[in-house]
């Protein structure tokens, strides 16, 4: 089966840096997303990683190992505003690429 | 300029009733989704349309009918609401539908179905 793992929860300090991470078994590989939701609200697009290596987009970054299954996302300087669910999300390789998605950790950020 | 918009944001309605939630996206994608969000936070998707064609239709009841006049539209009506209809569904598109970084998914705002 196909299947992406996350951990449930996380909490970490403000102007800390936290690493949240991503584990997934697909049927092939079309690249990998994260996305931030905060709470009552939609999912944001934060990155986007097909090839293996660090994407870095300000204070967040993104990484990939394809031949570990592996992701993980890197925040620095955390703020408040980082309270959040980050959700993983990976491409297959069926015909319609439909997006396979990780049921999301629960940021907390502690003053 | 909202880029992808959904009505209503929140519906509450009895069992049994038929409703429809609208969803309209101004970014000029190719792609049109709908998810179901339940209280576990698992984003499931449930239907797909590529320039108006439907591509992926998960298993859900058929109740549940999607509609796409125009490629800047897909709607969703629900027959015959059931109590676990009750979630939050999103709308999202995509510039396209390739295995590529144009896969990048905008999300609306979601509605909060509450079925009594």
């Amino acid at each position: 089966g196909q299947n992406i793992d996350q951990p449930t929860e996380m909490t970490a300090t403000e102007g800390a840096i936290v690493q949240i991470n991503c584990t997934y078994q697909t049927s092939g590989f079309n690249g990998l997303f994260w996305y931030q939701q905060h709470a009552g609200e939609a999912p944001t697009f934060l990155s986007y990683n097909v090839l293996d290596g660090l994407e870095e987009k300000g204070r967040f970054s993104s990484f990939l190992s394809r031949s570990k299954g592996y992701s993980y996302l890197l925040l620095k300087e955390l703020q408040m505003k980082d309270s959040a669910s980050y959700l993983c999300a990976v491409r297959g390789a069926d015909s319609n690429y439909q997006l396979i998605w990780g049921a999301g950790t629960k940021l907390i950020i502690k003053p | 300029d909202t880029a992808v918009s959904q009505t209503p944001k929140y519906l509450v309605t009895q069992m049994g009733n038929d409703k429809s939630i609208k969803c309209e996206q101004n970014l000029g994608h190719d792609t049109m989704y709908w998810y179901k969000q339940d209280s576990k936070k698992f984003l499931k998707i449930m239907f797909s349309y590529n320039n108006k064609e439907l591509i992926i239709n998960e298993t859900v009841p058929n109740r549940f009918s999607p509609k796409s006049p125009d490629k800047a539209h897909l709607n969703l009506h629900i027959n015959s609401l059931e109590l676990g209809d009750s979630a939050v569904y999103f709308c999202a598109s995509s510039q396209e539908i390739s295995g590529g970084a144009g896969d990048t998914q905008y999300f609306g705002p979601g509605t909060r179905l509450t079925v009594l």
